[in-house]
């Protein structure tokens, strides 16, 4: 069962472009939706994280906007660069005792062209 | 430099054959996970452990094994009775019982089984 659905899993975007991913949740009990960037051959690193009581969180180039009601969030990217061409994930994560239970979705292979 | 060193980056393994992946952590986080990445799939949990002496399974945590004996290593055995055992394998660790906090990804270990 996919909790959390992610689209699309691939994306090309010209530089200067803004590109645009979108996810979507179902357990309402979610309170934590991070972002992770991977490059190849490396593991994924926070990019940005917002909790559910703000609706935009922005940084730099890379803004998060969120939808409790929909339960929809989606990161933007202004400005595309071609250092920007990764994979990003979405994530939903809930605080369980003493870990952090989080959720990914699939991934968006992002490819930012010159 | 705090981080995660995830060793060896490559594996490979004849099927039948046992494999430890190392990890190691100077953050000095509690919390320790083990996800399994393939192609289209996301991060899949395996295990985590919230403290020494005490790992609970994850979501496909058939055919592995891990121990926690000491707060900095987080080792995991991939067994003979893991039907699919080629894929990337990436070790987490996080700060609990502050909130939510981000999870800090090792470079991974990509292991191939034939």
């Amino acid at each position: 069962q996919q909790q959390v659905k992610q689209s699309p899993q691939s994306l090309i975007v010209q530089k200067g472009g803004i590109s645009i991913i979108n996810c979507a949740y179902e357990n309402t009990a979610f309170d934590y939706f991070p972002w992770y960037q991977q490059f190849p051959g490396k593991g994924p690193a926070l990019l940005i994280a917002i909790r559910p009581d703000v609706s935009e969180k922005k940084e730099g180039r890379f803004t998060i906007s969120f939808n409790k009601s929909a339960k929809q969030f989606s990161l933007h990217i202004m400005d595309s660069q071609p250092g920007d061409s990764a994979t990003y994930f979405c994530a939903a994560s809930m605080g369980s005792g003493g870990y952090q239970k989080v959720t990914f979705g699939i991934g968006t292979k992002l490819q930012v062209i010159p | 430099d705090g981080g995660i060193t995830q060793s060896p980056k490559y594996l490979f393994r004849k099927e039948g054959q046992n494999v430890t992946l190392s990890c190691e952590q100077n953050l000095n986080h509690d919390a320790m996970y083990w996800y399994r990445q393939d192609p289209g799939q996301g991060l899949r949990l395996i295990y985590y452990s919230q403290i020494v002496n005490d790992f609970q399974k994850g979501d496909i945590a058939e055919g592995y094994s891990v121990s926690r004996e000491k707060k900095e290593s987080f080792p995991l055995t991939v067994t003979s009775a893991q039907k699919n055992p080629t894929a990337f394998y990436l070790c987490a660790s996080s700060i609990p019982r502050i909130g939510n906090s981000p999870l800090h990804f090792g470079n991974g270990t990509r292991l191939t089984v034939t």
